[in-house]
């Protein structure tokens, strides 16, 4: 089955950019979308389709994808991004089942 | 506005059974493909399974723990998705999300999608 690897944790200051990566085999080839879920809240959409944003989610958000890696990128980091971030894939060789990377949590320093 | 409520979460044996429903309202459900996410104490988010809508044929996946213990269905007529839980196992034991999933089928295939809206989520714990 395919996996999804992800960094357990990244920390940023404050106004700094903070890049969170998701590897997987070839994931270029793929729709990498992420997820954002602060504590005992659910997970909300950030970006989708590798790059695009749903209406209502800032420009801070961008995310890219080439080769065996995916990033969500988050400009100018604000105390209210503290929170884990999943990268998520569908698995097509496996009847498009739906895979998870494991989350990172993003700390704010 | 769209909004997902669950609800049917508990306490239940293993080996036992248990049934969540997530009340859709604020889009239109015929038309869209559903899925349930779960979420383990303490650990990362994995997929459960989906339904798609009638018009793409109504069919469902599940991933592979699941897979014969756990059926999805809908009721389009009450906008209401369903998620029966047979021989429950303690590793079953999470919260469980119902999701909008941005899919669609065209020219004889099919492209699964994000999931764009979530409910807040109702807590299943298998424990004797």
């Amino acid at each position: 089955s395919y996996v999804l690897t992800q960094p357990p944790s990244v920390s940023v200051a404050p106004g700094q950019t903070a890049r969170i990566t998701c590897g997987g085999n070839n994931i270029g080839s793929k729709s990498v979308h992420w997820y954002q879920q602060k504590p005992g809240q659910a997970p909300v959409l950030v970006v989708y389709d590798d790059s695009d944003r749903p209406s209502g989610i800032p420009e801070r958000f961008s995310g890219s994808n080439s080769g065996n890696t995916a990033t969500l990128t988050i400009s100018r980091v604000e105390a209210g991004d503290e929170a884990d971030y999943y990268c998520q894939v569908w698995d097509s060789s496996s009847d498009h089942r739906g895979v998870f990377g494991g989350g990172t949590k993003l700390t704010v320093l | 506005e769209v909004q997902l409520v669950e609800s049917g979460g508990g306490l239940v044996k293993p080996g036992g059974s248990l049934r969540l429903s997530c009340a859709a309202s604020g889009f239109t459900f015929s038309n869209a493909w559903m899925s349930w996410v779960r979420q383990a104490p303490g650990k990362g988010l994995e997929w459960v399974g989906r339904i798609k809508s009638k018009t793409d044929g109504g069919t469902t996946d599940y991933a592979a723990p699941v897979k014969g213990r756990f059926t999805i269905s809908r009721d389009d007529s009450k906008n209401t998705l369903y998620l029966q839980m047979n021989s429950l196992k303690t590793e079953d034991t999470a919260v469980y999300y119902c999701t909008t999933e941005e899919g669609y089928c065209s020219g004889g295939s099919c492209y699964p999608g994000p999931f764009d809206y979530w409910g807040q989520g109702t807590l299943v714990t298998v424990s004797s």
